[in-house]
């Protein structure tokens, strides 16, 4: 089944306590992509994968790291992560670039929640 | 700036109450255009895609849009919702470089 599976899908931390959300999809898709979802702000990117090895910054970088160092795997780091993290984050992945692409496969989300 | 608006932030509907939700975006180049569905508790699901041709299109569960090139809208339209349609609904495009902007959702209550 095609999917995108993240881990954890919740989780309760302290502020400055590291953290690795995991992110994988098995359709071989070039493109990988984070999300965080807040109330009232809707989806803003965080990181953005377009192949191996080549991430880019989207809109809400500051404070996360990401790595793609396989096709499959995008994990979203929080090195030291702060109550405004506090988040509904989700993963998503597409086919790639050009023409006729652009649709998401979203993972279920991972709710991370920062005291 | 290229952005994705949304219309109404909640809308509240009886069943069988027919559904339209405004999306209008802001970019000059070529669009691909999207609504997605996330139910609650939910993850985003594909309803429908825009990628050319017949700018009316039918996704899933009943639902269509349609693609007005000269207002930059790609409305979404139910004609007759149901208690399961209760979701939030975005509105999204991919650019000509590949970026996907997503608009900030409407949230749908259809009351039995």
């Amino acid at each position: 089944e095609a999917q995108v599976t993240q881990n954890p899908r919740y989780l309760i931390t302290v502020t400055g306590k590291k953290l690795t959300v995991t992110c994988s999809q098995n359709m071989n898709h070039e493109y990988m992509s984070w999300y965080r979802q807040d109330p009232g702000l809707g989806l803003r990117q965080i990181y953005y994968s377009m192949n191996v090895e080549v991430t880019d910054k989207g809109d809400v970088p500051e404070g996360y790291k990401v790595s793609r160092k396989e096709k499959r795997n995008f994990p979203l780091i929080l090195e030291s992560p702060s109550p405004n993290q506090t988040s509904l984050y989700f993963c998503a992945s597409s086919l790639g670039q050009g023409a006729n692409t652009g649709e998401l496969f979203f993972g279920e989300g991972s709710r991370l929640t920062v005291l | 700036a290229q952005s994705v608006s949304q219309h109404n932030h909640h809308v509240i509907l009886s069943e069988a109450a027919s559904l339209e939700l405004g999306c209008n975006y802001s970019y000059g180049g070529t669009v691909n255009l999207f609504w997605y569905v996330q139910y609650p508790g939910q993850h985003l699901q594909l309803l429908l895609k825009y990628f050319s041709g017949d700018p009316l299109v039918k996704g899933i569960k009943g639902f269509e849009a349609e693609f007005i090139k000269s207002k930059f809208s790609f409305n979404l339209r139910k004609p007759s919702v149901q208690w399961s349609d209760t979701a939030e609904y975005f509105c999204a495009l991919k650019t000509s470089y590949d970026k996907v902007i997503f608009g900030p959702g409407t949230s749908l209550s259809v009351i039995p």
